[in-house]
């Protein structure tokens, strides 16, 4: 099946305390990208990657890094969760690349840093 | 520059129709539309090209009119499967780097 998976569904954490959220597509995606999702504001794009090494800031990047070593995998790595970064995440993918093609979206991984 | 969506809210009885707004400041190169039920991921509804392209699924449809750089989604006799929260993504050039709006929640009633 064609999809996205993100990994934890749900974390838990404290501040300071480095973490790693999995994003793994199996559809030989191109274009993959993160957002962060909070009441009243939409999605909001964090980072997003092109291809293979190539990555670029969206736009809420601070306090974010990422990482494109893999076609199939862009993990979303916080090395200092502060509280305010508490919210619910998704990763996506399109094939940008052949085309205009709709995003195919993660099933979420909702963060909270207390 | 984040796309303006509206309203913000609708509530709607089964049969329905609707009309969802959206509207950007810059000039587009594709609008996208999608749909989210509560406490589940963004479904890709419909993509417009600049041009007139357009190119999606299910009984939904939308314009997109390039002067004004706006889109709009029509939902007619509405389920209650519509039920959601609906965003707009707007693309400035060929880049794949899509701008959401803030959403707008759909209700359909019996």
């Amino acid at each position: 099946e064609a999809q996205v998976t993100q990994n934890p569904r749900y974390l838990i954490t404290v501040t300071g305390k480095k973490l790693t959220v999995t994003c793994s597509q199996n559809m030989n995606h191109e274009y993959m990208s993160w957002y962060r999702q909070d009441p009243g504001l939409g999605l909001r794009q964090i980072y997003y990657s092109m291809n293979v090494e190539v990555t670029d800031k969206g736009d809420v990047p601070e306090g974010y890094k990422v990482s494109r070593k893999e076609k199939r995998n862009f993990p979303l790595i916080l090395e200092s969760p502060s509280p305010n970064q508490t919210s619910l995440y998704f990763c996506a993918s399109s094939p940008w690349d052949r085309g205009p093609y709709g995003y195919t979206f993660g099933s979420g991984t909702r963060l909270t840093v207390v | 520059q984040q796309p303006v969506q509206s309203p913000q809210a609708v509530i709607l009885r089964e049969g329905e129709d609707a009309v969802i707004n959206c509207s950007s400041s810059k000039a587009l190169y594709s609008v996208h539309w999608y749909r989210q039920k509560h406490g589940e991921a963004p479904v890709f509804l419909m993509i417009l090209l600049k041009g007139g392209e357009q190119k999606g699924h299910e009984k939904i449809s939308a314009s997109f009119n390039e002067k004004k750089q706006q889109s709009s989604l029509y939902l007619t006799a509405s389920q209650l499967s519509y039920s959601g929260t609906y965003f707009c993504g707007t693309e400035i050039g060929n880049t794949g780097k899509l701008i959401f709006g803030q959403g707008t929640t759909l209700q359909v009633k019996p």
